[in-house]
């Protein structure tokens, strides 16, 4: 069966630094993936997806970026964060382009101070 | 553009009573996916259902229901026997873009 994992569950970060989550699907190859964040719990707003190794399609311009360095692997960062890009990040992989049939990860609120 | 519309922000339905929640949308394709989430206070969200546009018949999944209009673009859920476990955020979604939910309680 497939599962999706997404680390860290909770992050409380100071302005400035930098930021790095991560998501990594078992059980499928070439799973399409997404990063979504959701800002106070209502919404969900696309950031990035990616088809494939290295395809990386960005929503939202924004000081966010994203990348995929492995087939199940799909990777959130910023190099230096703004008070902005507090709240809920979700990650999720799909099987198929047409079919948005998400799973989901378990999310990880992000708290910039 | 792509939209998703959720006119509820809040919703209110006794145990064991139905409900139901709205949902349009906008497109200009004709094939295509739709979907209900739910995101319980735990904030994991969770597939409800699906509906597969060129099917004329409604997607069911347990207590879950859904009315397809596809001429009207509305794709409403429909809950019965509520249950207490089923207060939680659900969300319509179509292709990458989701609805601003709709929060649902749950009295006894």
């Amino acid at each position: 069966s497939q599962t999706i994992h997404q680390w860290p569950a909770t992050l409380v970060q100071p302005v400035g630094s930098p930021l790095s989550l991560e998501c990594t699907v078992e059980g499928t190859s070439n799973p399409n993936l997404y990063w979504y964040r959701q800002p106070a719990g209502r919404g969900l707003q696309l950031l990035f997806y990616s088809v494939g190794i290295g395809q990386i399609s960005s929503e939202v311009p924004q000081n966010l970026s994203a990348s995929r360095p492995q087939d199940r692997q799909f990777i959130l960062s910023s190099k230096k964060l703004l008070l902005s890009d507090s709240g809920f990040y979700l990650c999720a992989w799909a099987r198929d382009w047409a079919d948005y049939g998400y799973t989901f990860g378990s999310g990880t609120r992000l708290t910039v101070v | 553009a792509q939209t998703v519309t959720q006119s509820q922000p809040e919703m209110s339905v006794q145990e064991a009573e139905t409900v139901t929640l709205s949902c349009t949308y906008d497109t200009s394709e004709s094939d295509y996916y739709l979907f209900w989430y739910k995101q319980p206070p735990s904030r994991q969200m969770i597939l409800v259902i699906r509906q597969e546009a060129y099917k004329q018949q409604n997607a069911t999944e347990n207590r879950f229901s859904v009315n397809f209009q596809k001429a009207a673009k509305s794709f409403s859920l429909k809950i019965s026997d509520s249950q207490l476990g089923d207060a939680a955020m659900y969300f319509c979604a179509y292709a990458l873009n989701f609805g601003k939910g709709t929060s649902l309680l749950v009295t006894p």
